[in-house]
């Protein structure tokens, strides 16, 4: 069971270079979430998607864009990749409360993508 | 606005004492509660969760932890820490739950350190 995959798990970039990172999960999952991880800052949503063909910024979503481009699968794209965006970048995805038997909004994590912009 | 708060940065306990990770939450309604773990350079792991029901949760890995809604907190608990449970501690709490937003905020984290 795969369960989240996030690729790729390392990158760096120069400033104003563009990249995406890919996120699929295997859980037939509603919703995907982008979180950026910072130290002392803890997790902070980018942006999500409740569920397919839908997409809305979460907390710091400035910076970036996403696509849902099917159920499975929700791409974070860098257009022109900052300093600032230094960062582990989280995917998650949950099924809402309500949706299933005991389906209590936990999200499940990827291993993460870490970015270096330089 | 949902928010949560995890007063301690890092922690350090001696292996074999017991450990109680402090978290409390902003919510209006019952609140989705969770505790997540990060082990170095790894995704988060669910530890246990809170929806309703019975205040005291079990979870994997030996771990409890208490909702407290006079005290709005959910502190995480455990009673013989080993030197594996070095990692860092997320709490977070679901937020609008009765819309289409299904995103968990959560705390800043706790640092645990375990001493031999």
């Amino acid at each position: 069971n795969a369960g989240v995959t996030q690729t790729p798990k390392f990158q760096v970039l120069k400033t104003g270079q563009s990249m995406t990172l890919q996120c699929a999960q295997d859980m037939n999952h509603n919703s995907m979430y982008w979180y950026r991880q910072d130290p002392g800052m803890g997790l902070r949503l980018i942006y999500y998607s409740a569920s397919e063909g839908t997409t809305d910024k979460g907390e710091v979503p400035n910076g970036y864009n996403v696509s849902r481009l099917n159920k499975r699968e929700f791409s974070l794209r860098l257009e022109s990749a900052a300093p600032s965006q230094t960062s582990v970048y989280f995917c998650a995805s949950s099924v809402l409360p309500g949706q299933g038997i005991l389906n209590t909004g936990e999200l499940f994590f990827g291993e993460g993508s870490r970015l270096t912009v330089l | 606005a949902q928010s949560v708060t995890q007063p301690d940065i890092h922690i350090t306990v001696s292996e074999g004492a017991s450990l109680e990770l402090r978290c409390n939450y902003s919510y209006g309604a019952t609140p989705y509660l969770f505790w997540y773990v990060q082990s170095p350079g790894q995704g988060l792991q669910l530890l246990l969760k809170y929806f309703s029901g019975d205040t005291l949760v079990q979870g994997i890995k030996g771990f409890e932890a208490e909702f407290k809604r006079s005290q709005s907190s959910f502190n995480l608990r455990k009673p013989s820490v080993h030197w594996s449970d070095a990692a860092e501690y997320f709490c977070a709490v679901g937020a609008n739950y009765g819309g289409s937003q299904g995103n968990l905020i959560f705390g800043k984290g706790t640092k645990l350190s375990v001493k031999p």
